[in-house]
């Protein structure tokens, strides 16, 4: 079982839609979420922290659902440059030994 | 200035043949990582180190040797190399714990031919 699951899409949407994206995690011990993007051939960047009550950034609007071991990450508005890959990130404890978890990813591609 | 740097960019190379990827992070971080992004996007960790300390080794082949001359160092030798080595080789460190931001170095693209 990966510790990590999100649906890999692709996602095709036009500009100015909203889009949502969901994630489960396994450990029910993790304690730090995060939403990270990709870009084609690039390295992963950290979009959001996930916080229990939900978060916003803008567009970008963050749940987590610790019952259901469930995050999610809704983009209003799409712009072209929201295209990319988006990680579902999970850390595996808050210690030492804590270690982050990815996803496989989900691809959005937002076309004019 | 970059955060998180790794040399080389892309490597491709020969089966059998021996090869190292250096990292640096000018970040002050404790904690610094080496993950492998194999050709289905699949971002899988493959050692982290705490301090110059090896705190996870997640079954990767004896083959592969990380190196942590100070905490700021993070190097990955892979001696053998085989076709299946092939992919996107991220170095990333972040404060202890995993509870806050990884950063990432640009990545190794290494092709064995």
């Amino acid at each position: 079982r990966k510790e990590v699951e999100q649906d890999p899409g692709p996602f095709n949407v036009p500009e100015g839609a909203t889009v949502a994206f969901n994630c489960t995690y396994s450990n029910s011990a993790s304690q730090s979420f995060f939403w990270y993007r990709q870009d084609c051939r690039k390295e992963p960047k950290l979009l959001m922290s996930v916080y229990s009550s939900g978060n916003e950034d803008g567009r970008f609007t963050a749940q987590l659902n610790r019952a259901s071991q469930y995050i999610s990450l809704l983009i209003r508005d799409s712009k072209l440059s929201d295209s990319a890959t988006y990680l579902c990130v999970v850390n595996e404890r808050g210690s030492t030994l804590g270690r982050l978890y990815f996803g496989r990813g989900t691809q959005l591609t937002v076309w004019p | 200035d970059t955060a998180v740097s790794q040399t080389p960019k892309y490597l491709v190379t020969q089966m059998g043949n021996d090869k190292s990827i250096k990292c640096e992070q000018n970040l002050g971080h404790d904690t610094m990582y080496w993950y492998k992004q194999d050709s289905k996007k699949f971002l899988k960790i493959m050692f982290s180190y705490n301090n110059k300390e090896l705190i996870i080794n997640e079954t990767v082949p004896n083959r592969f040797s990380p190196k942590s001359p100070d905490k700021a160092h993070l190097n990955l030798h892979i001696n053998s190399l085989e076709l299946g080595d092939s992919a996107v080789y991220f170095c990333a460190s972040s404060q202890p714990g995993g509870v806050a931001e990884a950063f990432f170095g640009q990545g190794t693209r290494l092709t064995v031919v």
